[in-house]
């Protein structure tokens, strides 16, 4: 079945460790995202990509990074992760171009900060 | 600027009963996308339904069935007969102008049914 991919499920860092998050689609879909939901609360975007061109947030912190290599992977890397990123991490995809097509959603990575 | 509303934080029903979750919705575009996302414990949001801003019909799905309506700015979702498995959180959402890609997801409803 044609999903999106998120590895891995749970992944515990330390403060300041750098940490890399990964997902991957088999949709075949032009954009990639990214969002960090804290608990009890909406979905917050990141940045995504449509196809290779970047689009970060104007409040997402520079600590977070991302990288799209090809069309199905796509990486989000904090640099120094903090307490206060300890999260769940989603990855989405959709189709492109217009802002009528639905995201399919991994099943997120849950981060935890030491 | 765009925003959605959830006015309802949490529900709690009694299995077999019918509940209905509000969500209300601002915004100057004419043309624009509403969507229910579902969020089951397990932590992945689940795609439920799509409407354009032009098609005002009402949707039916099973036991789910959605509202839409432009003269008051909201797209409601209806569960009949609700089921345990139904407990989740419950997110509707706005898309963004035209191009940006994005989507202004509003705070959720988390619905509990109880056996």
């Amino acid at each position: 079945d044609a999903m999106v991919i998120q590895n891995p499920r749970y992944q515990v860092t330390q403060f300041g460790k750098p940490v890399t998050l990964s997902c991957s689609q088999t949709l075949n879909h032009n954009v990639m995202y990214w969002y960090q939901q804290k608990s009890s609360q909406a979905p917050k975007l990141l940045f995504h990509y449509y196809d290779k061109d970047f689009n970060n947030e104007a409040d997402t912190p520079d600590n977070f990074q991302s990288r799209r290599p090809n069309t199905s992977f796509c990486f989000l890397d904090i640099r120094s992760p903090g307490l206060g990123d300890a999260a769940m991490y989603l990855c989405a995809t959709s189709r492109a171009p217009g802002t009528g097509f639905e995201q399919y959603f991994g099943p997120g990575t849950r981060l935890t900060v030491t | 600027a765009q925003k959605v509303t959830q006015a309802q934080t949490e529900i709690s029903v009694v299995e077999k009963e019918d509940v209905t979750l509000d969500c209300v919705y601002e915004t100057r575009d004419t043309t624009y996308y509403l969507f229910w996302y579902k969020q089951p414990p397990s932590g992945e949001l689940v795609f439920l339904i799509r409407r354009n801003s032009f098609d005002e019909q009402n949707e039916i799905s099973g036991r789910y069935s959605w509202n839409f309506q432009k003269s008051t700015s909201s797209f409601n979702f209806t569960i009949t007969a609700s089921q345990v498995v139904d407990s989740a959180v419950y997110f509707c959402a706005l898309s963004e102008p035209l191009g940006t890609y994005k989507y202004i997801f509003g705070t959720g409803t988390r619905l509990k049914v109880l056996a």
